[in-house]
């Protein structure tokens, strides 16, 4: 069954340095999205990505982040400098998202990757 | 602020019994509705999805909503152990997530 995967698992850094989260979205999927959930607070969005371009983003989703979609598989997450309050875990999310066709909007996560900042 | 609001629990069933999870949303232009299941330490997982009034069976979960009162439900029939989770109210395109509420299925 196809699914939405999510590099590293586990990612430790120190605050102020840059990371990279890394997603292969489900194949024939068109939307992707981030979404990010701190230890036992809900899960929030961050930001969507269409079309090779933001479709939407939260009020998060600062200058310190940003999204790629570097080649015809990865989507990728970027904090630029990271900082203790980033901690958490990140997941990568995809959709078919035909317009119109609202059965289409369901979005499938990956495992995630939690991120830890020192 | 659109907003999703859940009964966050932790609700505590007996095996075999009919779990009810509750959700009322703010935005009034949503237009689709999901719940996920979340196990600690794992990514959300679909259980049922629905965008019409009324009720949606899918084996032993059947979703229920109302867009006159902004709610939306989730019932679990013949509760298993292996149910219990925190489940997750979830509404429009980007999804706006309430906060769960814990289930826990006591065999």
């Amino acid at each position: 069954e196809p699914e939405v995967t999510q590099t590293p698992s586990h990612q430790v850094t120190q605050m102020g340095q840059e990371v990279i989260l890394r997603c292969v979205p489900i194949s024939n999927h068109l939307y992707f999205y981030w979404y990010r959930q701190i230890l036992g607070q809900k899960v929030e969005f961050l930001v969507s990505f269409y079309n090779n371009e933001i479709s939407e983003k939260s009020e998060i989703f600062d200058d310190q982040f940003s999204v790629e979609r570097p080649d015809g598989s990865n989507f990728t997450l970027k904090i630029r400098s990271t900082k203790l309050e980033d901690s958490a875990m990140y997941f990568c999310a995809s959709s078919e998202r035909v317009a119109g066709a609202l059965a289409k909007n369901i979005q499938y996560f990956g495992a995630g990757t939690r991120l830890s900042v020192l | 602020q659109k907003e999703v609001e859940q009964n966050s629990g932790p609700l505590s069933v007996p095996e075999g019994a009919i779990a009810s999870l509750n959700c009322t949303y703010s935005d009034r232009g949503s237009q689709s509705f999901f719940w996920y299941r979340q196990y600690s330490g794992k990514s959300p997982e679909l259980i049922m999805s629905i965008y019409s009034n009324g009720d949606k069976e899918d084996g032993r979960f059947t979703a229920q909503l109302n867009k006159a009162s902004q709610y939306v439900s989730l019932l679990i029939r013949d509760s298993q152990p292996s149910d219990s989770a925190t489940y997750l109210c979830a509404a429009g395109g980007k999804l706006i997530f309430g906060q769960g509420t814990e289930l826990s299925v006591k065999p």
